[in-house]
């Protein structure tokens, strides 16, 4: 089985600072990852994925996340946040190990970013 | 690339009626995707198609719903005698071929469901 755990329900940033959301996973085998995030009333929209290679990962919106497989992370970061910021972020995890091409996505994390 | 497209955006229907919505993926995308998210959770799985096959089908998708794709392109997902516990936001995705797992997928705006 696989899983996405994000501790924080919520994580409050002052604009300009660097901003982490954290994101821990559980998989048999090697992890496909992925950030998504969502704003109010909104579908998802596809921020960054971890496949193989580079262990940081650059995506859009100037969003990083680091791939740290001794701890089962992908922390999603920013250097410096804006208010444009704020939305639902969710991370998602699946099995590189065949079967199922379904991801399983985590129960999101609240971003502020406070002017 | 029009993105994935979902109609309607808004539901409000009365317990015990069926409600139908529909899909459309981003057009070179064969595999199409149906979540449910609640209010503080991450989408939940309900079912996928490749073409038109259906191919997995989460234990969530209970014998009121039903979901197709009859010519591989729009999909459809109906729930019948509508329960209040059926209140969702109910997400499509659609994702490219691709060697399983890694391809990206991109999701609709969803249509919010609310059962009275």
């Amino acid at each position: 089985a696989q899983s996405v755990a994000q501790p924080e329900d919520q994580v409050n940033v002052a604009e300009g600072n660097p901003l982490t959301v954290k994101c821990t996973y559980s998989v048999s085998g090697n992890p496909y990852l992925f950030w998504y995030v969502q704003y109010p009333n909104r579908g998802l929209q596809f921020l960054l994925k971890y496949i193989t290679g580079d262990n940081l990962v650059k995506g859009s919106y100037g969003f990083e996340a680091e791939f740290n497989k001794s701890q089962t992370s992908f922390h999603l970061k920013k250097p410096s946040a804006l208010v444009s910021d704020s939305a639902l972020y969710f991370c998602a995890v699946r099995s590189r190990g065949g079967g199922s091409y379904i991801p399983t996505f985590g129960r999101g994390t609240s971003l502020i970013v406070h002017p | 690339d029009t993105g994935v497209s979902q109609n309607p955006r808004h539901k409000i229907t009365k317990r015990g009626q069926n409600v139908t919505f529909r899909c459309d993926p981003i057009s070179e995308h064969n595999r199409l995707y149906w979540y449910r998210q609640t209010l503080g959770q991450g989408p939940e799985f309900l079912t996928y198609f490749q073409n038109e096959a259906q191919l997995e089908k989460s234990r969530l998708l209970s014998d009121r719903f039903s979901a197709e794709r009859p010519k591989g392109s729009f999909s459809t997902l109906e729930i019948q005698r509508t329960e209040q516990g059926d209140s969702a936001m109910y997400l499509c995705a659609s994702s490219r071929p691709g060697t399983g797992g890694k391809e990206t997928q991109y999701f609709g705006p969803g249509t919010r469901l609310l059962v009275l």
